[in-house]
């Protein structure tokens, strides 16, 4: 069964950092592109994050270009996303999803990330 | 970029078609034939339903199909079911490897 599981979301202060992590299995993670998507409480979903199978390509939404970086080990089919400089507005249930192109088609259950103090 | 534009809410009776509307610019959805939509019911994740426009994955009932003209692309739900009620997102590819999100459609079936 092809199952992505995120981890690693929890309470943190503004300005704080965070690592999310998310594990794949049932499929070979090292053939896809990934992405990552995040839905603030009671709103739409927000593309963040992508990065190729290879890892060599990496791109970020404006919203968090400089502050947030999608990486991945294809060894141990992890793909992570570390949070830096966070802010109320990065409150969200973030999703790591598997990509099929342009397109998001496998996604993971979500982790809530709440940015308080 | 904005987000493309979807009307907030759609409905609809059992066994009906609705059609909900996903508006961008030439410069996404009018550029390029990625679009994409979503269905997510409440507290679960985002689940594909349609890709590359017109696209149905493995799995996903033909009563939802997917079509495009100019800077406007659509999904139509046919024979509207209990089930169907959920909230739909398009997506497009918008260039320089970004994607972009609708701001999502609450479907009803009334």
């Amino acid at each position: 069964e092809v199952q992505l599981v995120e981890s690693g979301g929890g309470l943190v202060q503004p300005g704080g950092s965070l690592r999310l992590s998310c594990a794949a299995s049932g499929f070979t993670f090292s053939n896809y592109w990934m992405y990552w998507a995040r839905q603030a409480p009671g709103k739409g979903l927000v593309w963040v994050s992508r990065i190729r199978s290879d890892g060599s390509t990496t791109s970020n939404a404006d919203s968090v270009k400089g502050r947030f970086t999608i990486s991945r080990d294809n060894a141990k089919s992890t793909l992570y996303l570390q949070m830096n400089s966070l802010t109320v507005d990065d409150t969200a249930v973030y999703y790591c999803a598997r990509g099929g192109g342009s397109f998001l088609e496998i996604w993971g259950q979500g982790t809530l990330v709440t940015v308080s103090s | 970029q904005s987000a493309l534009t979807q009307p907030p809410s759609a409905s609809g009776s059992p066994g009906q078609s609705v059609t909900i509307s996903c508006t961008g610019t030439s410069s996404d959805i009018g550029a390029y034939n990625y679009v994409s939509w979503y269905q997510q019911h409440p507290g679960k994740a985002p689940k594909l339903m349609i890709y590359d426009v017109t696209k149905r994955p493995s799995g996903v009932p033909d009563r939802f199909s997917g079509s495009k003209s100019g800077n406007t692309a659509s999904l139509t739900v046919s024979g509207l079911q209990a089930e169907d009620e959920a909230d739909y997102y398009c997506s497009s590819y918008v260039g320089n490897n970004n994607l972009q999100f609708g701001g999502g459609t609450k479907l009803t079936v009334l």
